[in-house]
This record gives C-alpha cells, sequence and structure tokens, in this order.
C-alpha cells in the first residue's frame, strides 16, 4: 500500500525552468494539498484540492499552479523557476478536509 | 488567521525517560482539530496523535499523550520511556473543520526538534 506516491524525490533546476512536481494517492481520499517546507519554518500550504474537480490557493500561491487530474493525481507546476521556490515540497492527501492528512516522502528541489 | 507556537525549537531526552514539548495557539473558533505530526531523518510526515477541541478527555496513542488545554489554548506533546526512535522534528498544528472559505486548512508550527540520546 504505497499511500501518498510523490515523483521526484530530488531536482535541480535553474532560474527560469519550469518543471512539474507529480503527486498520486491510492486511498480514494477526496482532498489533497501541495506544502513546501523551508528551514526554521513549519509546512506552509501552496495550494489544495478540496474535491474533483476544484483547487483553492493556499497561503503562499505564487509562482505556481495545479492541476487536479483526477482522483489520485494532484500536480505542481513551476512556470519559470526562482531561487525563493528553493525548498522541500510535500504532497499530502485527506478523507475530506477535516481529516488528518497523510502525507509523501517529499520532494528537495534547489533552484541556482 | 491562525498561529501555532512551539516555543522550544530543540529538547533533549535520554533514553527511557519522559520528554514534553509544548505547544500554543491562537484561535476564536471553538471546534477545531489538534495534530502532533513527527519528522524523522528520513523526511517523512507521521501522524503522532490527533485530538478533537470538544473531547475533554486527552488523547493518548501508547507511548505518546497530550494535555490539552481547552482555555489555555494550549496543547503539549509527552513522550514516556523515550526510545532512540522517537529522535524527530515534531511539529503541532491546527486545523479549523471544513466551513466558510478555508475549508479544513491545517496551521502548522515552526517544530521541535528532539534528539533522545542513550
Amino acid at each position: 500500500n504505497a499511500g501518498v506516491t510523490q515523483t521526484p524525490k530530488f531536482q535541480v533546476l535553474k532560474t527560469g525552468q519550469s518543471m512539474t512536481l507529480q503527486c498520486a494517492q491510492d486511498m480514494n481520499h477526496n482532498s489533497m494539498y501541495w506544502y513546501r517546507q523551508d528551514p526554521g519554518m513549519g509546512l506552509r500550504l501552496i495550494y489544495y484540492s478540496a474535491s474533483e474537480g476544484t483547487t483553492d490557493k493556499g497561503e503562499v500561491p505564487n509562482g505556481y499552479n495545479v492541476s487536479r487530474l483526477n482522483k489520485r493525481e494532484f500536480s505542481l507546476r513551476l512556470e519559470s523557476a526562482a531561487p525563493s521556490q528553493t525548498s522541500v515540497y510535500f504532497c499530502a492527501a485527506s478523507r475530506t478536509t477535516d481529516s488528518p492528512l497523510h502525507f509523501g516522502n517529499g520532494t528537495r528541489l534547489t533552484v541556482t | 488567521a491562525q498561529t501555532v507556537t512551539q516555543s522550544q525549537p530543540e529538547m533533549s531526552v535520554q533514553e527511557a525517560e519522559t520528554v514534553t514539548l509544548s505547544c500554543t495557539y491562537d484561535t476564536s473558533e471553538n471546534n477545531y482539530y489538534l495534530f502532533w505530526y513527527k519528522q524523522p531523518p528520513s523526511r517523512q510526515m507521521i501522524l503522532v496523535i490527533r485530538q478533537e477541541a470538544y473531547k475533554q478527555q486527552n488523547a493518548t496513542e501508547n507511548r505518546f499523550s497530550v494535555n490539552f488545554q481547552k482555555a489555555a489554548k494550549s496543547f503539549s506533546l509527552k513522550i514516556s520511556d523515550s526510545q532512540l526512535g522517537d529522535t524527530a522534528m515534531y511539529f503541532c498544528a491546527f486545523m479549523k473543520p471544513r466551513g466558510g472559505s478555508t475549508l479544513g486548512r491545517l496551521y502548522f508550527g515552526r517544530g521541535t526538534q528532539l534528539t533522545v540520546w542513550p
């Protein structure tokens, strides 16, 4: 039982490059989330999807876009990467928006 | 906005001893959820324990228990019989139930790094 799977695990980008972080869950959960974690900070919400077909901005959405492709998959896209986006990114899923979150193992992204 | 404060950036405890991690939060809500998550060096985020604000009884999960003081807006985590595998960053988190614009958003504290030594 994989739970929440994120790819890739590590990525290095140059400023201005684009990329998509992939996330898939096999728990049949309705809600999915993207967080970023920076040193000395907790996790901050970038975007979330309360249910299939809906997406909403979180606390720090600037510079990102998301797609809820289907119930299983929720991708995060950086159109033009900036050094300020160097971070560890976590995808999470929950049965509903007031259930505990289950997290993937994170993607460490470095933008040079 | 909700705020979650963890005032102890680092703590250490000897194996088999008991340690308590502090967390306070600020909210005007009456119904909400509180969580403790553990992040070991593997980077994985693991749910440790959950507390519903409407429940007066403190949650317990094996060696982990909480002291929930609703009036004081305090939610501390007690780890009994500490083990080397408990070494991790611990995050306190607050969640409003769905409703309005926040739709059950999870707010995290900045974390407490716990080291268990032999």
